[in-house]
């Protein structure tokens, strides 16, 4: 099994541009989250996808944020308009499907700098 | 509302020598599962070990286990033999619900964990 993977691994950007993130779960796996992680902290919780249906956003959410699971496989995280505020870690993770498989296993992350 | 905290901010520890990082939860949820992540400097988030709520025993995953207190809300990691390549952020976790629901993550700060040669 490959992990998941996630690109591009670092992204810099100009304020004001969009930048959209791929992550590709593990295969097999039906449920897939996305977290950010500003520095010093914890991830946050952002997103939630259980096959191609979106369940859960965060109210960290905005506006300017889009996530999308077309066929239930691999999933993009788009950001528009981006401020100085979304630099960040984009971690994402995913699960499996069967009873008892109660690990996320996460990706490498891409980290953004909006300058 | 649910919580993680972890109240080490940093830890030290000689290498070979044992330690144990903090970790108190707060939930209403009687079904809830507690993890345990390393990160590295390199950004990864490295799943150690889990805890489910009604599991009777502590869990254990070769050098870590987790001391779990379900009175006391806490879940402790201890990580035995402590190795220099230990060094990095861990960070405490928790889901609360049945599997069948979405299952989101709530993490603490995290503890920076230094072993010393």
């Amino acid at each position: 099994d490959t992990g998941v993977s996630q690109d591009p691994r670092h992204k810099i950007t100009k304020r004001g541009q969009n930048v959209t993130f791929r992550c590709d779960p593990i295969s097999e796996h039906n449920r897939l989250y996305w977290y950010r992680q500003t520095l010093g902290q914890g991830p946050e919780f952002l997103t939630y996808f259980q096959n191609e249906a979106q369940l859960e956003k965060s109210r960290l959410l905005s506006d300017r944020f889009s996530a999308e699971r077309p066929k239930g496989s691999f999933s993009t995280l788009e950001i528009q308009r981006t401020e100085q505020g979304d630099s960040a870690m984009y971690l994402c993770a995913s699960r499996g499907r069967s009873r008892g498989e109660e690990t996320q296993y996460f990706g490498p992350g891409t980290r953004l700098l909006v300058l | 509302a649910q919580k993680i905290t972890q109240t080490q901010p940093g830890m030290f520890v000689q290498e070979k020598e044992a330690v144990t990082l903090d970790c108190t939860y707060d939930t209403s949820d009687p079904s809830y599962g507690l993890f345990w992540y390393k990160q590295p400097s390199s950004g990864e988030m490295i799943f150690l070990i889990y805890q489910g709520s009604y599991d009777q025993q502590n869990a254990t995953e070769g050098r870590y286990s987790l001391n779990f207190q379900k009175a006391r809300k806490s879940a402790n990691l201890v990580i035995s033999a402590s190795q220099l390549g230990d060094s990095a952020m861990y960070f405490c976790a928790m889901r609360e619900g049945l599997y069948n629901q979405g299952g989101k993550l709530i993490f603490g700060q995290g503890t920076e964990l230094s072993v010393k040669p």
